[in-house]
């Protein structure tokens, strides 16, 4: 499977402090996109970060990539309740054009 | 507003019986996307097209079916084949990329199917 994996499944913090989610996957990819999603809704997309960069930011999101090590993570800053919902992964392979391959997501619940 | 949109939200099927989910854009994106999702397993690509007339089987293609008529529109049918149907339907579409980067996806607010 090209699927990434995420870790931790389920992740659940007070409100204020920062959530760092981990994706790894198995093969070389052209970029790694992170997206979000609410509870019974669809994927909204977050973040891209293609295969010669290292590091991104937006908002209170930071993404950084290691391609040696096949693995991503996720930092939000200063977490909110609102910010509560699963995050996935996609990866987009080199041997496969137009598509893109998702984890299976963390769950983050931010509490009051 | 350009969107996606994905109808009916909620469908209930008897077994043995086909049902179309509607995916209709108006991004003027050239390619669209079925993905399956359910609990505690991502997203499974079912079928994509990147052009009118054209769409290729993705990781769980038996059991549905597709076509690609129109730019705008990409109707998903689960058929009677397709042994366990119960589950989320969401449907994506893209900017056609270069072999070298798939863009960020656009998606529905899904389907859910749901087999009595």
């Amino acid at each position: 499977s090209q699927q990434g994996e995420e870790d931790p499944q389920a992740l659940s913090i007070q409100e204020g402090e920062n959530a760092t989610m981990n994706c790894s996957y198995k093969t070389s990819i052209n970029n790694l996109q992170w997206y979000r999603q609410n509870s019974g809704r669809g994927l909204v997309h977050l973040i891209l970060i293609r295969s010669n960069e290292r590091e991104k930011h937006s908002g209170r999101l930071r993404v950084t990539l290691d391609t040696s090590k096949k693995s991503s993570s996720l930092l939000i800053t200063a977490s909110r309740a609102a910010d509560t919902a699963s995050y996935f992964c996609a990866t987009d392979p080199q041997t496969e054009a137009n598509n893109l391959f998702f984890g299976t997501g963390t769950r983050l619940t931010v509490i009051p | 507003d350009g969107g996606i949109t994905q109808s009916p939200k909620y469908l209930f099927r008897k077994e043995g019986q086909n049902v179309t989910l509607s995916c209709e854009q108006n991004l003027n994106h050239d390619a669209m996307y079925w993905y399956r999702q359910d609990p505690g397993q991502g997203l499974r690509l079912i079928y994509y097209s990147q052009i009118v007339n054209d769409f290729q089987k993705g990781d769980i293609a038996e059991g549905y079916s597709v076509s690609r008529e129109k730019k705008e529109s990409f109707p998903l049918t689960v058929t009677s084949a397709q042994k366990n149907p119960t589950a989320f339907y969401l449907c994506a579409s893209s900017i056609l990329g270069s072999r070298l980067n798939t863009g960020e996806l656009f998606f529905g607010e899904g389907s859910r199917l749901t087999v009595l």
